[in-house]
């Protein structure tokens, strides 16, 4: 069974610092992963996704993220935060085949000026 | 614009009542999904159709059903309506219903207040 844990509800940053948005996976196979974008009162937008090629995947809006095996994460990054990036974050897991497609429970970023 | 579009984009209703809301995918995906985001939930699997088979069930409760149709479209009927089912319906689709190829592409969203 897979299943997905997103291990801050909030995370704070000040605008022009570094984002750091972190997602532990399990899965029996080997899965894809995904990382969505929501701001407020919108729908979610996909902002990359991992699809067993590259292990660095860069994503929109200068976002990327690592697949870790070993460690079973796929974290979010950012070098430099902007005002937009505020949003809620979802890490998202899918097995092969006819699985269904498991969500983490969202990061909500906030920017602080 | 992810080309998912859903209709209506609000709704208003008493209790009781019993509403139906659409979905269509963007064009040559095949995997709709349906979603209820509410402030206490957040966000939840409702449902999975892949060329019009159910795929896959979440946290659908009986009084809501589904169905996906020949062309690909897809409603979400809700019934007996009560106030907790007041939330955001997000219907998304994808090209496959998982792995390679499963990324979802979200619609704006239907938000539902029941009164």
């Amino acid at each position: 069974a897979q299943s997905v844990t997103q291990l801050d509800s909030h995370v704070s940053v000040s605008e022009g610092t570094p984002v750091l948005l972190r997602c532990n996976y399990s899965s029996s196979y080997s899965p894809s992963l995904f990382w969505y974008v929501q701001h407020p009162n919108k729908g979610l937008q996909l902002l990359l996704k991992y699809t067993s090629a590259a292990t660095l995947v860069k994503g929109i809006n200068g976002f990327e993220a690592e697949f870790k095996k070993s460690e079973t994460s796929f974290h979010l990054t950012k070098p430099s935060a902007h005002m937009s990036d505020a949003a809620e974050y979802f890490c998202v897991v899918s097995e092969g085949g006819y699985q269904k497609v498991t969500f983490g429970i969202g990061t909500k970023l906030q920017v602080i000026p | 614009d992810s080309g998912v579009t859903q209709t209506p984009k609000h709704l208003i209703t008493a209790t009781g009542q019993r509403v139906t809301l659409r979905c269509s995918p963007r064009s040559g995906d095949l995997s709709v999904y349906w979603y209820q985001q509410s402030l206490d939930q957040g966000l939840q699997f409702l449902i999975q159709y892949y060329n019009g088979e159910e795929r896959a069930k979440g946290n659908i409760l009986e009084r809501f059903s589904a169905q996906q149709f020949p062309d690909l479209h897809s409603e979400l009927n809700l019934s007996s309506l009560e106030l907790g089912d007041s939330a955001l319906y997000f219907c998304a689709s994808s090209v496959l219903p998982g792995g390679q190829g499963s990324e979802q592409y979200f619609g704006p969203g239907t938000r539902l207040t029941v009164t």
